[in-house]
């Protein structure tokens, strides 16, 4: 079956930092990669999506890309601050078209301090 | 943006009482919502999807007669935890299809 390992926190970094969080998955076709955020007390929001080899998926200056070869796609953002504090997902979709529901991984609690 | 309600945010019930999680579409019709559960420091695990006008589908290992899902409108889904216990305490986080997944702010189930 369809699985997603993500890196386990909590992550704590300073404000400024170069932020990383690793994600890889296996899927038994070509699935659609997400990466949702989860603020205390609200609900998951989509963050970024990739839906094919190399795509790169980006918002809010994250970026995630699509990597068939290693089976990975690593949340990055060059300058983190206090508040992207938060739990990151990393999910992937069999069909990316809302038929079938998310496989996610444990989620990743980033902590960053001013 | 697509909003998804859900309600209660959190609850607190005897063992062997039944607890209703409803979940709303506010601004958009959803034919396909999905149900997750998380336990501490684990994964969302997708629970069954419902589908407006026709019985959920459940993941294997999830028990049909003790999460009852009825999803009788397009814009309404529930899930019923019937004859808790203490196991089924647990984050219980909706989510509805538009062109996408948007996901309802979850319900802590606290079971004593």
């Amino acid at each position: 079956g369809n699985s997603v390992t993500q890196m386990e926190g909590p992550v704590t970094l300073s404000e400024e930092a170069f932020l990383t969080i690793n994600c890889t998955y296996t899927a038994t076709g070509y699935p659609s990669l997400f990466w949702y955020v989860q603020y205390p007390g609200e609900g998951l929001q989509l963050l970024l999506k990739a839906t094919k080899a190399d795509d790169k998926g980006s918002n809010k200056g994250f970026e995630a890309t699509y990597r068939k070869e290693t089976t990975s796609f690593h949340l990055e953002k060059g300058s983190v601050q206090v508040s992207d504090s938060a739990v990151y997902f990393c999910a992937l979709s069999e069909t990316g078209g809302g038929a079938d529901g998310l496989t996610f991984g444990k989620g990743t609690h980033l902590i960053i301090q001013p | 943006g697509a909003v998804v309600s859900q309600h209660p945010s959190w609850v607190i019930c005897k063992s062997g009482t039944s607890v209703k999680i409803e979940c709303r579409s506010l601004d958009f019709q959803a034919t396909t919502m999905f149900w997750y559960r998380q336990f501490p420091k684990q994964s969302l695990m997708l629970m069954a999807t419902s589908n407006e006008g026709s019985k959920a589908t459940y993941e294997q290992g999830v028990e049909k007669d003790k999460f009852l899902i009825n999803h009788a409108s397009l814009t309404l889904s529930t899930l019923t935890v019937t004859s808790a216990h203490p196991e089924d305490s647990s984050f219980y986080i909706c989510s509805a299809e538009n062109y996408g997944y948007t996901f309802g702010s979850g319900t802590r189930l606290t079971v004593v």
